[in-house]
């Protein structure tokens, strides 16, 4: 089946470091991949995706690729500040039609100190 | 910006109880899900639902589950006999009719169930 791995932390930066954010994926074909974020107390809400191999997702300054050689999308920020400390999700959806679920990892939770 | 709204945000019940989350989805969107979030662990996909039939469902989603869209607007996840288990954070989504999963899906703020 579907798995999205990626590194659990909790991962501490400090404010303007440069954040990489591991996410590696099993699938087949061609998944449509996804990072969402979830700030305390919130739901999720989408922060970017890509749905084929080497397109690239940016939003808010965060960046990923999707790589199909590597069944990875890492998330990539180059400045971050205090606002970003949040749980961030990567998730796929399976190629083709229908309603089907995402498919998540286990969440990185992130912590900027100024 | 249209959102998906949950409600009740809080919920806590008895085991052995019924409850009903209720979502309201975005207005044109054609797809709807349930996931959940045990404390700590992952996002679980639990249902998806489409022209007013289930689509897909997890292991996870069997008999004491239930899913309806009694109205136009509304989308309803029943836990017919809750379980110490079964509390978690339960978020509705949807998207918008297009090309299988490239559509975005919109989640809500979620329904923070506890089991007592």
């Amino acid at each position: 089946g579907n798995s999205v791995t990626q590194m659990e932390g909790p991962v501490t930066l400090s404010e303007e470091a440069f954040l990489t954010i591991n996410c590696t994926y099993t699938a087949t074909g061609y998944p449509s991949l996804f990072w969402y974020v979830q700030y305390p107390g919130e739901g999720l809400q989408l922060l970017l995706k890509a749905t084929k191999a080497d397109d690239k997702g940016s939003n808010k300054g965060f960046e990923a690729t999707y790589r199909k050689e590597t069944t990875s999308f890492h998330l990539e920020k180059g400045s971050v500040q205090v606002s970003d400390s949040a749980v961030y999700f990567c998730a796929l959806t399976p190629s083709g039609g229908g309603a089907d679920g995402l498919t998540f990892g286990k969440g990185t939770h992130l912590i900027i100190q100024p | 910006e249209p959102e998906v709204t949950q409600t009740p945000s809080h919920q806590v019940t008895q085991m052995g109880q019924e409850v009903i989350l209720r979502c309201v989805p975005i207005s044109n969107h054609l797809y709807f899900y349930w996931y959940r979030q045990i404390l700590g662990q992952k996002v679980e996909f639990l249902v998806s639902f489409y022209n007013n039939e289930i689509s897909e469902k997890s292991e996870i989603f069997d008999d004491q589950f239930s899913v309806e869209r009694p109205d136009g607007s509304n989308f309803t996840l029943k836990i017919r006999s809750t379980k110490l288990e079964d509390s978690a954070m339960y978020f509705c989504a949807s998207r918008p009719w297009g090309s299988g999963g490239q559509e975005t899906q919109y989640f809500g703020p979620g329904t923070r169930l506890l089991v007592l």
